[in-house]
């Protein structure tokens, strides 16, 4: 069962243009979400992270918009550049009394044509 | 600093064959994980130590062993290799809880069972 759902699959995105990637989760005691940037063979790499108890949170052309009511939240890639082509991942996160696991979604993997 | 790192890069095994994979990290991390990513499935965590002698299950455990002697290595050991457990697997470290800092990736190891 997974407890963090992700879409879309794909995405092409011209570039400049905007891409966005969204996930949902079921997991109310989450409190925390990290996006993740992977490069074809490289592992992946925390790109961006925000906690429930704030809407946005934006760091240069990226951007993270939380729905706590509705349990989502998405990446917003503003200007998007060719080098911006990557799968992306969302996750989510509790932490507790044996640390903290980390729950993905499925991925999206990003093509920004030039 | 090396951050994380695991060797092998590749590997072919048959089936019931036994290996360990290696992970090493010079930060200090006592949170250590193992996650197999397979496509369409995003990564799973398969099993984590929260510091050395202390390990725990994590969502896809069945078939793979670790321990955590010291603080720099976490091994990964597949017990009895199945065709089910081809995949790219992926070490991490961080702080006690993830949501303290960055967890990092290892560049992964990508297993084939035949």
């Amino acid at each position: 069962q997974q407890q963090v759902k992700q879409s879309p699959q794909s995405l092409i995105v011209q570039k400049g243009g905007i891409s966005i990637i969204n996930c949902a989760y079921e997991n109310t005691a989450f409190d925390y979400f990290p996006w993740y940037q992977q490069f074809p063979g490289k592992g992946p790499a925390l790109l961006i992270a925000i906690r429930p108890d704030v809407s946005e949170k934006k760091e240069g052309r990226f951007t993270i918009s939380f729905n706590k009511s509705a349990k989502q939240f998405s990446l917003h890639i503003m200007d998007s550049q060719p080098g911006d082509s990557a799968t992306y991942f969302c996750a989510a996160s509790q932490d507790g009394t044996s640390g903290s696991r980390l729950t993905f979604g499925e991925g999206t993997q990003l093509t920004v044509n030039p | 600093n090396a951050g994380v790192t695991q060797t092998p890069k590749f590997q072919v095994l048959k089936t019931g064959q036994s290996m360990t994979l290696q992970c090493a990290q010079d930060m200090n991390h006592e949170y250590m994980s193992w996650y197999r990513q397979d496509p369409g499935m995003g990564l799973r965590l398969i099993h984590y130590s929260v510091g050395a002698g202390i390990t725990d299950q994590g969502e896809v455990p069945n078939g793979y062993n670790v321990s955590r002697s010291t603080t720099e290595d976490f091994p990964l050991r597949l017990l009895s290799a199945a065709p089910s457990q081809t995949s790219v697997y992926f070490c991490a470290s961080s702080l006690y809880y993830v949501s303290s800092g960055e967890q990092f990736f290892g560049p992964g190891t990508r297993l084939t069972v035949l």
